[in-house]
C-alpha cells in the first residue's frame, strides 16, 4: 500500500527559531500533498495544498509567510514554521494523493509531527 | 460553503451492538464523502468512500442525498472497532481535490 512518511516524529525549539518538517511519499508518486493541523482532541484543519514545482495555495486565515511550503519532487514536500511562537505548537499531519491509477481523490496520510515551542 | 458535521463527540456501545456513526454535509456540488479511522497512536487511514459502495471490516456508508448524511454503520460492533471516525468531503477537482473534516467521533467497544 500507500505510505506517506513524516520526519520528525516529534520537534521542541525555542520561540523564535525555524523548523522543516518533512513528508515523504516512500512508494508512489504525489502530485499532490496536503498539509494539515490538529489541536488536541480536534478536527484536521487544512493548512495549505502542495503541488509539485508549484507555489502552494494556502486556505483562508493561514499565513504563508509564517509556514513556507516546498514541493520540490513528486515524493518530498517540506512545511517549515518560521520564527516559531509557542501558539504554533501543534500536531502538524501531511497527506499525499496518488498520481495515476484514478486514485487522485484517495489522500495517504503520514504519521504526524508534534512541535512544541517554548 | 461546504461542511461536515458530527453531532457525537463520544459512542459508547457493548460488544455486539450495532453502531452507527452520523455525518452530515453540506455542498453544493457533487459529494464525494469518505470514511477515515484513527485508531490508538496510528495514522489516520482511510475505511471506506461511498463511491466504492463497499464494506470493509463490516462497516457500510450509504449516502443519502435527500439527508445529506452519510452514516457509518456496522450491525455488530467488535473490541477493536473502538478508535477516532472522520467523515471527510472532498471538493475541488480530482486532482487537487481537498478534504474537509468532521469533528470525529470517538467509538469505544465495551467487552
Amino acid at each position: 500500500g500507500a505510505v506517506v512518511s513524516q520526519h520528525p516524529s516529534r520537534v521542541i525549539c525555542k520561540s523564535g527559531t525555524s523548523v522543516k518538517i518533512e513528508c515523504r511519499s516512500l512508494d508512489f508518486q504525489a502530485t499532490t500533498m496536503f498539509w494539515y493541523r490538529q489541536f488536541p482532541k480536534q478536527s484536521l484543519m487544512l493548512m495549505a495544498t502542495s503541488n509539485e514545482g508549484s507555489k502552494a495555495t494556502y486556505e483562508q486565515g493561514v499565513e504563508k509567510d509564517k509556514f513556507l511550503i516546498n514541493h520540490a519532487s513528486l515524493t518530498l514536500s517540506t512545511l517549515t514554521v518560521t520564527s516559531a511562537h509557542p501558539e504554533d505548537s501543534s500536531f502538524y499531519i501531511c497527506s499525499a494523493s496518488e498520481l495515476g491509477r484514478g486514485k487522485q481523490e484517495t489522500q495517504y496520510f503520514g504519521p504526524g509531527t508534534r512541535l512544541l515551542v517554548l | 460553503a461546504q461542511r461536515v458535521t458530527q453531532p457525537e463527540k463520544l459512542l459508547s456501545v457493548f460488544k455486539g451492538a450495532p453502531v452507527e456513526l452520523k455525518c452530515n454535509y453540506s455542498y453544493s456540488g457533487s459529494p464525494e464523502l469518505f470514511w477515515y479511522v484513527q485508531y490508538s497512536r496510528q495514522r489516520l487511514q482511510l475505511l471506506l468512500r461511498h463511491i466504492s459502495r463497499e464494506s470493509i471490516k463490516g462497516f457500510t456508508a450509504d449516502l443519502n442525498k435527500g439527508e445529506t448524511s452519510f452514516h457509518l454503520k456496522k450491525p455488530f460492533a467488535q473490541e477493536e472497532d473502538s478508535a477516532m471516525y472522520y467523515c471527510a468531503l472532498l471538493y475541488g477537482s480530482s486532482n487537487t481535490g481537498k478534504l474537509i473534516f468532521g469533528q470525529g467521533t470517538t467509538l469505544q467497544v465495551k467487552p
